[in-house]
């Protein structure tokens, strides 16, 4: 079974702080990654993609890809309330066009 | 910008009726998805097309189908809506080639 897991939190954090959100993945024909933030009652809104190992940043928004360790994480430096949402981190299923969703964790920046 | 439009943001229905979930996509994407979102269950696929009148079923297919006549529009059908069919419907698209998936807004049907 192929799967993406993720703490589902709470992860709480003041304002201003990095937050540091995770995921693993089971499937080593996982290539392609991303993260979605989705806030209470709305759609998943995609807002990083990473195919390489290493980090790439984006604004306030680092993804970090180890495939050795089958390992995703998000980082959001200066966090705002207006980040406070559920992340949700996905894998491509190989050479599948599906993706293997993880849970979503769910991130509270307080001011 | 991706444009991805679901036809109703609210439905409530009764059981044993048929509904009918539409999602329209203005990218000339190939490839359509439709999900349902439950808490503490996640984002489940239900069936994806990837070209006109092409279909595959996705991990909980069961008391559903679905219909692609248009490269644009993926509807997704509830033969006879039961009250564990209440849920957030979301659509999703993409190109052939890429994994980036992006959505339309939901619709969250209640089948009382």
């Amino acid at each position: 079974q192929k799967e993406v897991e993720q703490n589902s939190g709470p992860l709480s954090v003041p304002e201003g702080a990095i937050a540091s959100l995770n995921c693993t993945y089971s499937d080593r024909g996982s290539q392609s990654f991303f993260w979605y933030r989705q806030y209470s009652g709305k759609s998943p809104e995609l807002i990083m993609s990473i195919y390489s190992n290493g980090d790439k940043e984006d604004g306030r928004f680092t993804a970090q890809l180890n495939k050795a360790s089958q390992y995703v994480s998000l980082l959001i430096r200066d966090s705002q309330p207006s980040d406070s949402a559920t992340y949700l981190c996905a894998g491509n299923a190989g050479n599948n066009r599906k993706l293997i969703w993880g849970l979503g964790t769910s991130l509270a920046v307080n001011p | 910008d991706v444009k991805v439009t679901q036809s109703s943001r609210y439905l409530v229905k009764r059981t044993g009726e048929k509904v009918f979930l539409e999602c329209v996509q203005d990218m000339d994407h190939e490839n359509m998805f439709w999900y349902r979102q439950d808490p503490g269950l996640g984002l489940r696929l239900i069936y994806f097309s990837y070209d006109v009148k092409m279909k595959e079923k996705g991990d909980i297919p069961e008391g559903y189908s679905v219909s692609r006549e248009k490269k644009e529009r993926f509807s997704l059908i509830l033969e006879s809506a039961s009250t564990n069919q209440t849920s957030m419907y979301l659509c999703a698209s993409n190109p052939a080639g890429s994994y980036e998936q992006y959505f339309g807004p939901g619709t969250r049907l209640t089948v009382t």
